[in-house]
């Protein structure tokens, strides 16, 4: 089972203000990912990375925008946040292929924008 | 491009009793095949996965499924559930020559009533 980390895991923030979503894995892996996913939905990927220095935009189009650096550690950022914005944000982590590209979740960030 | 249709939004059944959560893909080309269980205000959990050879794969808590190529399913089965498997079921398809990038279904809510 990998060992994937959100913080924080529940943010109450106003209209206007720049956040941070932290994700980080212990597993290795290479590739990462954010998901959104709103309410009794299914989840939509809006990020994710093959490694250090490579970011992709995902099926869902959003303002947010993410950067790797470390192998280990995939940030989410909203510059100006609306609450547009609310919904919760997973993220994931999975080996390359020819490896198993079985992806692994974190426990998810729950973001309020008032 | 691939696709995942959950038939059920909402299974509630009485504990103890048997259930089936029915899960269809559409996909032109060869496919993985994942079953997630979110329980309420947490992350995705991998549940069971099928990627090559038997095609009846096992989770450690008793659920089963059975990839049937022929009728493109991949139906999640316990035979007899508990309390503590309510939650949400996502079922997800990751198809050849996606860049291995999973769908997901809109989810079954599985009730356990006592």
């Amino acid at each position: 089972e990998a060992d994937i980390y959100q913080t924080p895991r529940y943010l109450v923030i106003g209209t206007g203000k720049k956040i941070t979503l932290e994700c980080s894995q212990t597993m290795g892996h290479d590739k990462m990912y954010w998901y959104q996913q709103d309410p009794g939905m299914e989840l939509h990927l809006i990020h994710y990375s093959y490694g250090v220095n490579s970011t992709e935009k995902g099926d869902l189009s959003s303002e947010s925008t993410v950067s790797r650096i470390r192998t280990e550690h995939f940030p989410l950022t909203l510059e100006s946040a609306r609450p547009s914005h609310t919904s919760q944000y997973l993220c994931a982590s999975s080996f390359i292929a020819p490896r198993d590209e079985t992806q692994y979740f974190g426990p998810g960030t729950r973001l309020l924008v008032l | 491009a691939q696709s995942v249709t959950q038939l059920d939004s909402q299974v509630p059944v009485f504990e103890e009793a048997p259930v089936e959560l029915r899960c269809n893909y559409s996909s032109s080309v060869s496919v993985y095949l994942f079953w997630y269980v979110q329980y309420p205000n947490q992350g995705l959990q991998l549940l069971l996965k099928y990627l090559s050879g038997s095609t009846l794969v096992e989770s450690i808590n008793g659920f089963e499924a059975e990839f049937n190529k022929s009728q493109t399913s991949f139906h999640l089965r316990k035979p007899s559930v508990h309390i503590s498997d309510t939650a949400e079921y996502f079922c997800a398809v990751s198809a050849a020559g996606s860049n291995y990038k999973l769908t997901f279904g809109k989810g079954t809510l599985l009730t356990v009533n006592p």
